[in-house]
């Protein structure tokens, strides 16, 4: 089983700022199956990023993502109020397909 | 609009059973896999299981194999999750996923399963 590691545990941030979420991986992911999601309050996760660095549909592209192998970060160039959120990893190159324990971005 | 909406949690005591399901709409539900998700209160999320387009492959979490199932009926553009000798630490919300190929892309808002006594 892949596991995988989000830091920092909690991100406390101003709006406008740039924030950068990092997620490790126990082995290399194949393919670069590796994606991103954010999970505001009461409200199922939503798909960011897929492939690594694609954005899904909708997705502003103040979102990024980037990374390989192991080692994997996200990254939101200008906060906005509604990033107040958690944010997950995943990977989906193996089965099980496992998820980061999550990064909380707090918008101050 | 691509939606999928859960139903069938509740509160079921240790050892019993609960059957949910999951109504796809607004894709082509037979050209696409389909997961479940779960998330305890308070936790992050665990996948637990995967079905693939024909339903001939499904695939389970090590927490739950041998407890639940999944299946799909194509003409109820339906997926289905039984789950069997429920633990506590199976209270969650369950959430329905499509899949594109394995990346779980669409989520319904999820359905919460308590198991206590």
């Amino acid at each position: 089983e892949i596991v995988l590691m989000q830091s920092p545990g909690t991100l406390s941030l101003s709006p406008g700022d740039r924030a950068t979420l990092s997620c490790r991986a126990s082995q290399s992911v194949g393919n670069n199956y590796f994606a991103w999601y954010r999970q505001k309050p009461g409200q199922p996760p939503r798909l960011l990023i897929y492939d690594a660095s694609t954005r899904a549909t909708g997705i502003p592209d103040r979102f990024s993502g980037s990374g390989s192998e192991t080692d994997f970060t996200l990254t939101i160039s200008r906060l906005e109020s509604e990033d107040s959120a958690v944010f997950y990893c995943q990977q989906y190159a193996v089965a099980p397909l496992t998820f980061g324990g999550g990064t909380k971005v707090e918008i101050k | 609009e691509v939606q999928l909406v859960e139903s069938g949690g509740g509160v079921v005591q240790p050892g019993g059973s609960l059957r949910l399901s999951c109504a796809a709409s607004g894709f082509s539900f037979e050209q696409n896999a389909m997961h479940w998700v779960r998330q305890p209160p308070g936790k992050g999320l665990e996948w637990v299981s995967l079905i693939s387009r024909d339903g001939g492959v499904t695939l389970y979490a090590n927490s739950v194999k041998g407890r639940f199932i999944i299946s799909r009926d194509i003409i109820k553009n339906s997926v289905y999750l039984q789950l069997n000798s429920l633990r506590t630490e199976d209270t969650a919300i369950y959430y329905c996923t499509r899949g594109r190929q394995w990346l779980t892309d669409i989520w319904g808002r999820g359905t919460t399963v308590t198991v206590s006594s």
